[in-house]
């Protein structure tokens, strides 16, 4: 069954660094997602992406983040300056069609800023 | 403000003891709710989506159900691999929000 792959499962960065978070949706979704969760707390939605552009965001993503689809596969988010509150797991997900279609995660990716 | 809350936060069963989560919602314009099955150091796996009052529907021990203002995700004669994190989101006309989440353990 396909699946949504995120890379890397876990990434270490010092405080300021930027760092940038990668995700292969499923190949003929259309719809681009990003989310966080912070240890314990709920999945909170960061980003949608469709046609190439953002089509809806968030409160928490602010000029800190970016969001790009670099080629046909790919689908990076981009965070920089990073702070010690951006340690979470970051999530991204795919949906085939419409943006009320089931999304499809994958595994995330734990960040852990230092 | 759309609100999404879970309830109990966590459920502890017997195999074969049947139960019901609950997801409570306000949302503005309804687009879809959906279910999702979270394991330990994974992403949210997808179970159901929900559009409108009075749906159902069925996976094998599982069914949702939804109301104006509510949903229930039935277990019926749960097993030890039922065992997992039960998450529900509701779509409205903002973004996608997510509840808390009911930690469900099934006991052999």
């Amino acid at each position: 069954e396909p699946e949504v792959t995120q890379t890397p499962s876990h990434q270490v960065t010092q405080m300021g660094q930027e760092v940038i978070l990668r995700c292969v949706p499923i190949s003929n979704h259309l719809y681009f997602y990003w989310y966080r969760q912070i240890l314990g707390q709920k999945v909170e939605f960061l980003v949608s992406f469709y046609n190439n552009e953002i089509s809806e965001k968030s409160e928490i993503f602010d000029d800190q983040f970016s969001v790009e689809r670099p080629d046909g596969s790919n689908f990076t988010l981009k965070i920089r300056s990073t702070k010690l509150e951006d340690s979470a797991m970051y999530f991204c997900a795919s949906s085939l069609g419409a943006v009320n279609q089931p999304q499809h995660f994958g595994d995330g990716t734990r960040l852990s800023i230092l | 403000e759309d609100q999404v809350t879970q309830s109990p936060e966590a459920l502890r069963l017997q195999e074969g003891e049947s139960s019901s989560l609950n997801c409570s919602y306000t949302v503005s314009g309804l687009r879809g709710l959906f279910w999702y099955r979270q394991d330990p150091g994974k992403g949210p796996e997808f179970l159901f989506t929900l559009y409108s009052a009075g749906e159902e529907k069925e996976k094998e021990r599982l069914k949702a159900t939804l109301t104006k203002k509510e949903s229930f995700l039935h277990i019926t004669a749960p097993k030890p691999e039922d065992s997992a994190t039960y998450l529900c989101a509701v779509l409205g006309e903002g973004d996608m929000r997510f509840g808390a989440g009911t930690r469900l353990t099934v006991k052999p």
